[in-house]
């Protein structure tokens, strides 16, 4: 299968900072990445679309101005969680498309952002 | 909205036993359902995908059913080994005009035991 690389695997940040979480399609085309947010034995919840050149689309609920998605490259994603909260602290995966193969084909997920707030 | 169910939340077994994990869909209008597989503090690994068109599908001891009409789908464990262990989630594909998304169920907490 396709590899999406995610970084950093485990970041701590202290409270009011900004973190940025990278996601990247290595060998394929990815024109839509999806943003996840995971809590303990919890399922995911999306937060976000994002089509390649386009404004990410945020699930209802989400606050676009504290989740910051880019979508500048067709191999790039980035999440920016800003002015980071305790309550942020949270699982964080990304999963990458490239919806030109077809609807049938499957997502491709990265290895997840383990991101503490203190 | 479509929502998922999984069905056992946890589940402990012995090495070598043969198991099943269930996972329900209330809207029948998929694309396809994908099981995987979440190691702790991990991604997610893609382990079956079946097609809404197809019934099931298989790689080595995995099998993997699909009934839409009832919005049920199984995954078979053969001869289970510790290094089974782990979160299994299932996903299903909703047909969207805009672009599909996956919607997920809470998972199963396998632990194989030896």
């Amino acid at each position: 299968g396709a590899v999406v690389s995610q970084h950093p695997s485990r970041v701590i940040c202290k409270s009011g900072t900004s973190v940025k979480i990278e996601c990247r399609s290595l060998d394929f085309q990815a024109t839509t990445m999806f943003w996840y947010r995971q809590f303990p034995k919890k399922s995911l919840m999306l937060m976000a679309t994002s089509n390649e050149g386009s404004k990410a689309t945020y699930e209802q609920g989400v606050e676009k101005d504290k989740f910051l998605i880019n979508h500048a490259s067709l191999t790039l994603s980035t999440l920016t969680v800003t002015s980071a909260h305790p309550e942020d602290s949270s699982f964080y995966i990304c999963s990458a498309r490239d919806f030109r193969q077809g609807t049938t084909t499957e997502a491709f997920f990265g290895q997840g952002t383990r991101l503490t707030v203190v | 909205k479509q929502e998922v169910t999984q069905i056992p939340a946890a589940l402990s077994v012995p090495e070598g036993e043969n198991l099943v994990l269930n996972c329900s869909f209330t809207d029948s209008a998929i694309y396809n359902l994908q099981w995987f597989r979440q190691d702790p503090g991990k991604g997610l690994t893609s382990l079956l995908l079946i097609q809404s068109s197809q019934r099931e599908q298989t790689s080595g001891r995995l099998n993997a059913s699909l009934d839409k009409s009832s919005g049920r789908s199984t995954l078979y464990i053969a001869a289970s080994q510790p290094g089974d262990s782990a979160t299994y989630l299932c996903a299903v594909k909703v047909r969207e005009t805009s672009g599909s998304r996956l919607t997920f169920g809470e998972g199963t907490q396998l632990t194989v035991n030896p």
